[in-house]
């Protein structure tokens, strides 16, 4: 299986509430990322929290990080339409590659 | 032209054809990639080059050719595709050695379907 694996693979809310995406990886990391995907497009970088930290803010995005348990989630707070987007984490194992996760499709709705 | 540019957006080829994809990235970045993104597959990377060097061949089938004449352009190019071949291409950039850690920034992708 993949180093990265988000969950939920979907999630349908309604504008203004908060948004919580996860993600469980394999091995050690010098960095988890997130970025985010409008269909058919290519990815946005959204933040990144490197190994030693554990908990990042980004405007309404807040990223926490738990090395013991291999694992990271994604806050989005007080949703709003245009978040309607797939999210993705990707690890940094070193040798300036990523790998890549299946993805959370969030839908927002008015 | 800023970012990470890819052209053609959507290209559709029949499985003799020989066709290629562009990517330029305006970023003076050292590092390219090319992923493939099929539906409901994580993004798979398919070739890493460093200061222009071929550093990563994710056991791509060589119908996938690489091209990558300067730290600004890559190239992909396609023969004697297969219709599993229909995927989103993309292309991202990033500074290797440098902050912020390897954040890699991305083309919008080519749509690519073999008929």
């Amino acid at each position: 299986s993949q180093q990265g694996e988000e969950d939920p693979q979907a999630l349908s809310i309604q504008e203004g509430e908060n948004a919580t995406m996860n993600c469980s990886y394999k091995t050690s990391i010098n960095n988890l990322q997130w970025y985010r995907q409008n269909s058919g497009r290519g990815l946005v970088h959204l933040i990144l929290i490197r190994s030693n930290e554990r908990e990042k803010h980004s405007g309404r995005l807040r990223v926490t990080l738990d090395t013991s348990k291999k694992s990271s989630s994604l806050l989005i707070t007080a949703s709003r339409a245009a978040d309607t987007a797939s999210y993705f984490c990707a690890t940094d194992e070193g040798g300036n590659k990523l790998t890549f996760g299946t993805g959370t499709q969030l839908k927002v709705e008015l | 032209e800023t970012g990470v540019t890819q052209t053609p957006r959507h290209l559709v080829m029949g499985m003799t054809n020989k066709k290629s994809l562009k990517c330029e990235q305006h970023l003076g970045h050292n590092a390219m990639y090319w992923y493939k993104q099929s539906a409901k597959k994580p993004l798979e990377l398919m070739f890493v080059y460093n200061f222009k060097e071929q550093t990563e061949n994710n056991s791509v089938p060589s119908r996938f050719s690489p091209e990558c004449p300067n730290s600004s352009h890559l190239f992909l190019h396609l023969h004697t595709l297969q219709p599993e071949d229909s995927a989103l291409y993309l292309c991202a950039s990033s500074q290797v050695g440098g902050l912020p850690y390897n954040e890699q920034f991305f083309g919008p992708g080519t749509r690519l379907t073999v008929l």
